[in-house]
This record gives structure tokens, sequence and C-alpha cells, in this order.
């Protein structure tokens, strides 16, 4: 088991740009989840799906944001425009259904810098 | 809403001490609790969880976290700690409705003293 692969692992842009962060979640797990990393704020859940459905966006901050999750095996976070303060490392997160499987895996993390 | 206070930002303690790291939360029903480490640079791994039982759960590397319904504690314990235990540590509590949202603590830094 491979676990959870986001990609890039690093991620320096300037402000204005368009940034997309991916993530491959685990084999077989169906719900999938987006968290924001920062010092002031901790961890902040984004969004979260379900069978690829999204289920709950409530934590996205603006219409900047937008996260895919065409098929089960592959979802997208992007940003656009990017500004500084999105600068972060951004998680994903995966789990399977079931009161036993409950507590998510997590992948390494995105850090993104956004000059 | 649920939510989760860790009291401690930072704590140090010396290689071979016994550690014990605070978590709060507050939640109406039974909660899901979660004790998560998360090393420099990586993601977080999960130590342990509690869902309902015995209220002194153990997890990896040797930690143990003991549910205090009464105090509304998740306090998790190592009897001597190593210096690869340094780290961000996380409390989280979450709910089973449907859901696997989980809320997480601000995270304690521990610093082990060689």
């Amino acid at each position: 088991d491979a676990g959870v692969i986001q990609s890039p692992r690093h991620e320096v842009t300037e402000m204005g740009q368009e940034v997309t962060l991916r993530c491959k979640p685990i084999s077989g797990h169906d719900y999938l989840f987006w968290y924001r990393q920062t010092m002031m704020r901790g961890l902040e859940l984004l969004i979260y799906f379900n069978n690829n459905v999204p289920i709950d966006d409530s934590g996205m901050p603006e219409d900047r944001f937008s996260a895919k999750m065409p098929n089960a095996s592959f979802s997208t976070l992007k940003i656009q425009p990017s500004e500084p303060r999105d600068s972060a490392v951004y998680f994903c997160a995966s789990s399977l259904t079931g009161r036993s499987n409950y507590g998510y895996t997590f992948g390494s993390g995105t850090r993104l810098t956004v000059v | 809403a649920q939510s989760v206070t860790q009291p401690d930002i930072h704590i140090t303690v010396s290689e071979g001490a016994s550690l014990e790291l605070r978590c709060n939360y507050s939640y109406g029903a039974t909660p899901y609790l979660f004790w998560y480490v998360q090393s420099p640079g990586q993601g977080l791994q999960l130590l342990l969880k509690y869902f309902s039982g015995d209220t002194l759960v153990q997890g990896i590397k040797g930690f143990e976290a003991e549910f205090k319904r009464s105090q509304s504690s998740f306090n998790l314990r190592k009897p001597s700690v190593h210096w690869s235990d340094a780290a961000e540590y996380f409390c989280a509590v979450g709910e089973f409705q449907g859901a696997q949202k989980l809320v997480f603590g601000q995270g304690t830094r521990l610093t082990i003293n060689p």
C-alpha cells in the first residue's frame, strides 16, 4: 500500500498564478479530505468528498479555491488566482467507511509558497 | 459543534522521562477521539483512537491514552520518551453521523532533551 500520494511536495508560485495540487487516495477508500495547515490557524478542513461527491465545502475560504474528484483515485485542489496569504501546507487524507476504519490516512502534504 | 483544546503549546522533557500530553474536548455525545503525530515535513500519522469500551487505549510507538468522560479529557501518555518522539502531537475529535469529519486541536510541540 503506497499510502496517500500528494504532488507536488513543494510549490513556489507568483501571486496571481493558478496553482493545482493533486492527491491520490488509498485504493478502496471512499472518503477524501483536503486540509490546510498554517501556524496561525492550525489544521482547517477545506472540503471533503464521499464516493467522489463533494459533501461539505464550507471550509473553502473563497471562490478562488475549487476542488474536484473526477474518479475514486484522483482529486485536485485549485487556487486561481493565488495570493500570498494562501501560503500553507495542504494535506490530503483518505479513509474508509465503517466505525472500525474511522481515522484518516494523511499524505505528506504540499508546501505552497506564494510570493 | 465539537471542539478540541490542547492547553500546552510546547513541552520539553528529558529523554527517558515520562510524558503526558493533555487534550480536552467538547462534544455532546460519545466522541470518537484520536491522537496523531506529525514529524517535521511529514503528514500526520495515527497513533491511537478511542470509540468505546476500555477507556485505556494502546497505540503505536509505546503510546497510550485514557478517556475520562467526567473530565472531557483524552490525555496521551508514554512511560519513557525517546529522542525520536520529538514531533508535533495533535488530538482530534470526530462524529460518526454519516460523515467522518475530524476537528483537530492546535497541537503540542514536544522537544526532547538529551
